[in-house]
């Protein structure tokens, strides 16, 4: 079955920029997708197809793909940000969809 | 503006089948695909499957052989059966809207509803 790594945790102090990655052998030939997802809440989309930001999502939020790895990127973190997020794509055939491990952001 | 709204019983006994609804508001379920996802307590996110109006589906290989997933035109609403439960079926069941079935991903989601598989 297909799957997707992220770490299981990264750490910043407010104002730094934070990464998350993700790695998955379709990513360069599939989209990738970034969900942000706060305690007791749904997942809300912070990036589509790789690096598009959503309306409605602040500017700092940026995406991009090389690879076999996409990144996530938040730069200025705020403490809002602390949140796990997740992402999401599907296998080279686009029929089987998965999620990644989440990574959980911690604002120090 | 549309809204999605899960319901359907919060405990469901081991082997049985679990039933779930999701109601959608502000636009026609005739439109777009639609997506079941659940978390497990503490845990990731897991795709289950995915399910448009004429009754074309796509299931996850892990969880194929146990589910089921319809729509109802009339009610506006679809709905997931998953059979013979167990503990690890026990999480927080999303649906969400799918904008473009080629872009593989989910964009607007209901709260979630919990179920818990215990006897």
């Amino acid at each position: 079955s297909y799957e997707l790594t992220q770490p299981p945790s990264v750490s910043v102090s407010p104002g730094e920029t934070a990464r998350i990655t993700c790695s998955g052998d379709a990513l360069p030939k599939q989209y990738a997708y970034w969900y942000q997802q706060k305690p007791g809440q749904a997942p809300v989309v912070v990036i589509s197809k790789d690096s598009e930001r959503p309306s409605g999502i602040p500017e700092r939020f940026s995406g991009s793909s090389s690879g076999t790895t996409v990144t996530l990127t938040i730069s200025g973190v705020q403490a809002e940000d602390e949140a796990d997020y997740y992402c999401q794509s599907a296998d080279s055939s686009g029929s089987y969809w998965v999620f990644g491990g989440g990574t959980k952001l911690t604002v120090l | 503006q549309m809204q999605l709204h899960e319901s359907g019983p919060g405990l469901v006994k081991p082997s049985e089948t679990l039933s779930l609804t999701c109601t959608v508001s502000g636009v026609s379920i005739s439109t777009y695909y639609w997506s079941w996802i659940r978390q497990p307590p503490g845990k990731g996110l897991e795709w289950i499957g995915y399910i448009y109006y004429s009754g074309s589906t796509n299931y996850s290989p892990s969880l194929k052989s146990r589910v089921t997933i319809s729509v109802d035109t009339s009610k506006n609403q679809l709905s997931l059966r998953l059979s013979s439960v167990t503990a690890a079926d026990t999480a927080v069941y999303y649906c969400a809207r799918v904008p473009d079935y080629v872009l593989y991903y989910m964009d607007v989601w209901g709260k979630g509803t919990t179920v818990t598989v215990s006897s």
